[in-house]
């Protein structure tokens, strides 16, 4: 089973900053994907990268796959306090869609 | 419905209890996931059907679970004899084959 180690584990910064949150395993991933959850609420999607050194923005969200498939960050430009949140990397094996996920990293963003 | 449904959203159940949850998935998703979530940490996979077969269990932690999808579509999830390292939150997800999973609400149970 595949470990994945998210950092750091609570991040707490003023709105306007940038922050950055890492996404590592010791495992190559077939995919990888970024998930924020809101208290109560289910994990919902930003992202999914595939390819090595693939780079995806969504407006002030930037995430990057590592050239060896193992790591992935994301980072936010700009933080605003809608940023809040648990930020979940997962992954999936190939050929099997279960996913593993990340410890987590709990965002807060200070008006 | 638009998304995955589960129900109830909150549980409270006496150690010894047995409890069902249910999920509703998107209609035509074939794939369907439950997943649990202990306070402060990310999901764990539980257990995954494809259509009504149950193509891996390897995620639930006890033969006290036991999650059933009869029909391809609602899925139940039974926790008999509730214990209080029980007490969590459940997701269900589901997603066409192969693509992204879109999850629900989650039902919070908490033994008490």
């Amino acid at each position: 089973t595949q470990l994945l180690e998210q950092s750091p584990q609570f991040l707490s910064i003023q709105e306007g900053e940038n922050l950055t949150v890492y996404c590592n395993s010791s495992s190559v991933f077939s995919s990888l994907q970024w998930y924020r959850q809101e208290p109560g609420e289910g994990p919902v999607l930003l992202v999914t990268v595939v390819t090595g050194g693939e780079v995806k923005k969504l407006k002030r969200l930037t995430f990057q796959f590592g050239d060896a498939r193992k790591d992935s960050s994301l980072h936010i430009t700009a933080a605003q306090t809608g940023d809040t949140g648990l930020y979940l990397c997962a992954s999936s094996n190939f050929g099997n869609e279960k996913l593993t996920f990340g410890t987590g990293t709990r965002l807060t963003i200070i008006p | 419905g638009a998304g995955v449904s589960q129900s109830p959203r909150y549980k409270v159940a006496k150690r010894g209890q047995d409890v069902a949850l249910r999920c509703d998935p998107i209609s035509g998703h074939v794939s369907l996931f439950w997943y649990q979530q202990a306070l402060g940490q990310g999901p764990e996979f539980l257990t995954y059907f494809q259509n009504e077969a149950q193509l891996d269990k390897s995620g639930l932690p006890s033969d006290r679970f036991f999650a059933e999808r009869p029909e391809g579509s609602v899925s139940t999830l039974k926790i008999q004899r509730t214990q209080q390292e029980d007490s969590a939150v459940y997701l269900c997800a589901s997603s066409l084959s192969n693509k992204s999973a879109f999850f629900g609400q989650g039902t919070r149970l908490t033994v008490v």
